[in-house]
């Protein structure tokens, strides 16, 4: 069966210090990845999504950045985080079956900037 | 553009009692639908979807929902509600063009009381 993880659980980062959140997906073979934000317990935002190795897509401009190096691994990256940058980071996956595929979640990362 | 409306924040509904949790859409052309079950500080869990066919549909612990296409609806219910479904719920469409990507409604805190 396929299992997603995601390191680290909790993170508590200073304003202006680097980010680099980790996802790896167990299971399968390549497939579609992706990095979401949920701010305040509420509605997810795309960030990224990833086709294949080295084929990112963002979905929203800002400071972060995402990196897929493997085929089952998926990065989130930012050199500098903002206030603005909390929250609670979701990697997700799904087969490459088209739109009528399923995203399955990992657990989540809770990034605090202070 | 694509949007999905979950109109009420929060549920409260008798151990017991059947449960609705409601959602609408807008989207140009046919939808793919979702419902996510999120517990507190996990990631999104997969209940179910509606793709084609049967406008019923059943998935996990239990719950169903209904596609309706006339008032663009895709409702979640559960016959009998248990203390154990109090959770965050999430409905989400995906249309078949472009990107991949599932956009979420705002979520519905659903509280089941004993």
């Amino acid at each position: 069966s396929q299992t997603i993880h995601q390191w680290p659980a909790t993170l508590v980062q200073p304003v202006g210090s680097p980010l680099s959140l980790e996802c790896t997906v167990e299971g399968t073979s390549n497939p579609n990845l992706y990095w979401y934000r949920q701010a305040a317990g509420r509605g997810l935002q795309l960030l990224f999504y990833s086709v294949g190795i080295g084929q990112i897509s963002s979905e929203v401009p800002q400071n972060l950045s995402a990196s897929r190096p493997q085929d089952r691994q998926f990065i989130l990256s930012s050199k500098k985080l903002l206030l603005s940058d909390s929250g609670f980071y979701l990697c997700a996956w799904s087969v490459q079956a088209g739109p009528t595929d399923t995203q399955y979640f990992g657990p989540g990362t809770r990034l605090t900037v202070l | 553009a694509q949007s999905v409306a979950q109109p009420e924040d929060q549920v409260n509904v008798a151990e017991g009692n059947p449960l609705t949790v409601k959602c609408t859409y807008s989207v140009s052309g046919n939808p793919y639908l979702f419902w996510y079950v999120q517990y507190p500080n996990r990631g999104l869990q997969f209940l179910l979807k509606y793709i084609t066919g049967d406008n019923l549909v059943k998935g996990s612990y239990g719950f169903e929902a209904e596609f309706n296409k006339s008032q663009t609806s895709f409702h979640l219910k559960k016959p009998s509600a248990l203390v154990s479904d109090s959770a965050l719920y999430f409905c989400a469409v995906r249309v078949p063009t472009g990107a991949n990507n599932l956009f979420f409604g705002t979520g519905t805190r659903l509280t089941v009381i004993p």
